[in-house]
């Protein structure tokens, strides 16, 4: 049972647009949302969390929005450059666990 | 301070037989996670040890098992190989904030089932 759905599989923008990526879950004992950046041949890095008292949260060009009514959070992505080409996974843990189930990924080229 | 750290980095295996793949974490790193990703299962959670004990379990069959020893390195096992076990297999590890804090990855063992 995937308990995260993430939206659109592949994703294609131009250089200085914006890059938006959703994801949605259904488990209420979720607590913990990461973004995890990764380019081909390494391992998952995380970018940006956000925990579910706070609706919005702002790391450089990076920003999650968070709608708990809705159980959907989202990544955007400003100014968007060829170096962010990568594959983006969300995932969600709960309280005390370690444990992140993780979105099926979203594959972002920035195009000039 | 040295990453995560995984070995071997390629593998080849034939169906039927066993293998070990080995993590170190990050220094002072007690929590090790394992995942599996595959282009159509993605990424999913094996088994998480904390103090060389199992803490959590994914739905992985008995095959897959693991271990931690005391200076938080993990080993994971997978006995009879099948061809669906080809995947990239991935550690994380973590200083235990109780499940929120950032797990760092390694960057994996490439099994390749034939």
């Amino acid at each position: 049972q995937q308990q995260v759905k993430q939206s659109p599989q592949s994703l294609i923008v131009q250089k200085g647009g914006i890059s938006i990526i959703n994801c949605a879950y259904e488990n209420t004992a979720f607590d913990y949302f990461p973004w995890y950046q990764q380019f081909p041949g390494k391992g998952p890095a995380l970018l940006i969390a956000i925990r579910p008292d706070v609706s919005e949260k702002k790391e450089g060009r990076f920003t999650i929005s968070f709608n708990k009514s809705a159980k959907q959070f989202s990544l955007h992505i400003m100014d968007s450059q060829p170096g962010d080409s990568a594959t983006y996974f969300c995932a969600a843990s709960m309280l005390g666990n370690e444990k992140l189930t993780f979105g099926t990924g979203t594959r972002l080229t920035i195009i000039p | 301070k040295a990453g995560v750290t995984q070995t071997p980095r390629y593998l080849i295996k034939t169906r039927g037989q066993q293998v070990t793949l080995s993590c170190s974490p990050i220094s002072g790193h007690r929590s090790v996670s394992w995942y599996q990703q595959t282009p159509g299962q993605g990424l999913q959670f094996l088994f998480e040890y904390f103090s060389e004990t199992q803490r959590n379990k994914g739905n992985f069959p008995g095959r897959f098992s693991g271990r931690q020893f005391s200076n938080s390195r993990s080993e994971m096992n997978v006995s009879t190989l099948e061809l669906g076990d080809s995947a990239l297999y991935l550690c994380a590890s973590s200083l235990d904030t109780g499940g929120q804090g950032e797990q760092f990855f390694g960057p994996g063992t490439r099994l390749t089932v034939l």
